[in-house]
């Protein structure tokens, strides 16, 4: 069974840093693409970042040069390293599973239960 | 502001058919393919349309997506009320290279 779980959400500051953990069961991290969506509270979705099966990286203009998305193929592992921290990024952080390997998709078969990350000044 | 522009609410008796609309341009909608999503209150969104217009096993065939040019349009026939919920469309933005999702529609069920 396919499982997603996510850790590393808290209150953090204006500025500050968090990093974010998603635990994958069932399937390797490396198989398919992987995304990050946030979910701003009382607000719609929003895509964050994608890291395909070959490593390539892409990102939201919103956190381009503040956000890195990476992977651990050891221990079967999403992160996403947040720093320069705004209040803007205050919002529950999904882990999802791409649903093929292609690329430019965002097609998410299977999802995480979110961690919240509050950012405060 | 998402480039994907959805109703914010449609509505319906049950037993009825909603339809829900997603607008986009050549960059996202026009050349890239759309998956809907269902979010139920207080829960992870749930994959319901892949590929412009396939559905994953276990999605009831209630459920339908097309597509025309730039915009794409989710369908839902036999409304239950466990299908109120909010629903978002989603494509691959080129200009930005990025993913986007739709402003999001909530489905009331009368």
């Amino acid at each position: 069974e396919v499982q997603l779980v996510e850790s590393g959400g808290g209150s953090v500051q204006s500025g500050g840093s968090r990093r974010l953990s998603c635990a994958a069961s069932g399937f390797t991290v490396n198989s398919n693409y992987m995304s990050w969506v946030r979910q701003a509270p009382g607000t719609g979705l929003e895509w964050v970042s994608i890291i395909y099966s070959g490593g390539s990286t892409y990102y939201a203009p919103s956190v381009k040069g503040r956000f890195t998305i990476s992977r651990d193929n050891s221990k079967n592992t999403l992160s996403l390293q947040m720093d320069s921290l705004r209040g803007e990024d205050t919002a529950v952080y999904y882990c999802a599973r791409g649903r093929t390997s292609g690329y430019f998709r965002t097609e998410f078969e299977s999802w995480g239960q979110g961690t919240l990350v509050t950012v405060s000044s | 502001q998402s480039v994907l522009t959805q109703p914010p609410s449609v509505s319906a008796a049950p037993g009825q058919k909603v339809t829900i609309s997603c607008s986009g341009g050549s960059a996202n909608i026009g050349n890239n393919y759309v998956s809907w999503y269902q979010q139920l209150p207080g829960t992870a969104p749930k994959l319901l349309i892949f590929e412009d217009n396939k559905r994953p096993s276990g999605i009831p065939d209630r459920f339908s997506g097309s597509k025309s040019g730039t915009s794409a349009t989710l369908g839902i026939t036999g409304l239950q009320t466990g299908d109120e919920a909010d629903y978002y469309c989603a494509s691959w933005e080129n200009s930005l290279g990025a993913g986007v999702f739709g402003t999001g529609t909530k489905v009331s069920v009368l």
